[in-house]
C-alpha cells in the first residue's frame, strides 16, 4: 500500500526558479491538501482540493499554484521561488466527509537560495 | 478563527512514566480531532481520531479524550518508552471542507 507519495523528497532552488511538487495517492480519496511546515509556525494550509478539477486557497496561498487534473494527483507549483518559500511541504488526502482522518505523505524539503 | 494550542512545547520524562499531553482549541464547533506523531525529518503518522460525538479513543498504550464544551483534548501515553520520543501534534476539523487546524506540537523525549 503506497498511500500518499510525494516527489521529490529534497530540492534546492535558486531564487526565481520554478518547480512543481507532485503528490499522488492510491486510496481513491476525494480531498487533497498541501501544507507547509516551518519552525515555530506549525503546519499551515496552502491550497486544497475537494475533487478532481477543483482547487481552493488555504491560509497561505500566495506564491503557489495548484492543479488537480486527475483524482489521484495534486500538483503544487512555485512559479518564481523566493527564500521565504524554504520549508518542508506535506501533502495529505482524505475521504470526503468528517468521519475520516487524514493520510500524510513523507514530505518534500525545499531550500531556496 | 480556530486556534489550537499545545503546551508545553517540549517535555522530558523518564522511561516507564505515564504521561498526558494537552491540546486546547478555541472554537468548540468541531467535527473531529486527530492526534499525529512526527519523527524528526519524517511525515505525520495518524495515531487517533476522535469524532465530535465521542469522548475517547484507545489504541494500545495510547488513549485520547475529547471534551468539546471546554475545548480540550488529552493524549495519555501509558508506560512510556524511549521509542515514544517524537513530536505529537493535535489537529481539529471544523468541517469546512475538512481543513485541519494544527497545534504547534509537543516534542516528547523519553529518557532510558
Amino acid at each position: 500500500n503506497a498511500g500518499v507519495t510525494q516527489t521529490p523528497k529534497f530540492r534546492v532552488l535558486k531564487t526565481g526558479q520554478s518547480m512543481t511538487l507532485l503528490c499522488a495517492q492510491d486510496m481513491n480519496h476525494e480531498y487533497m491538501y498541501w501544507y507547509r511546515q516551518d519552525p515555530g509556525m506549525g503546519l499551515r494550509l496552502i491550497h486544497y482540493s475537494v475533487g478532481e478539477g477543483t482547487t481552493a486557497k488555504g491560509e497561505v496561498p500566495d506564491g503557489y499554484n495548484v492543479s488537480r487534473l486527475k483524482k489521484q494527483n495534486f500538483l503544487l507549483g512555485l512559479e518564481s521561488a523566493a527564500p521565504s518559500q524554504t520549508s518542508v511541504y506535506f501533502c495529505a488526502s482524505s475521504y470526503s466527509g468528517v468521519y475520516y482522518g487524514y493520510t500524510f505523505g513523507s514530505g518534500t524539503r525545499l531550500t531556496v537560495v | 478563527k480556530q486556534e489550537v494550542t499545545q503546551i508545553p512545547a517540549a517535555l522530558s520524562v523518564p522511561e516507564g512514566e505515564n504521561l498526558v499531553l494537552n491540546c486546547s482549541f478555541t472554537d468548540s464547533a468541531i467535527y473531529n480531532l486527530q492526534w499525529f506523531r512526527q519523527d524528526p525529518g519524517k511525515g505525520l503518522t495518524s495515531l487517533l481520531l476522535i469524532q465530535s460525538s465521542q469522548r475517547e479513543q484507545t489504541s494500545g498504550r495510547l488513549n485520547a479524550s475529547l471534551d468539546k464544551s471546554s475545548g480540550r483534548s488529552t493524549l495519555y501515553i501509558a508506560a512510556s518508552q524511549p521509542g515514544d520520543s517524537a513530536t505529537y501534534l493535535c489537529a481539529v476539523d471544523t468541517g469546512a471542507n475538512s481543513k485541519l487546524t494544527f497545534g504547534k506540537g509537543i516534542t516528547l523525549s523519553v529518557r532510558p
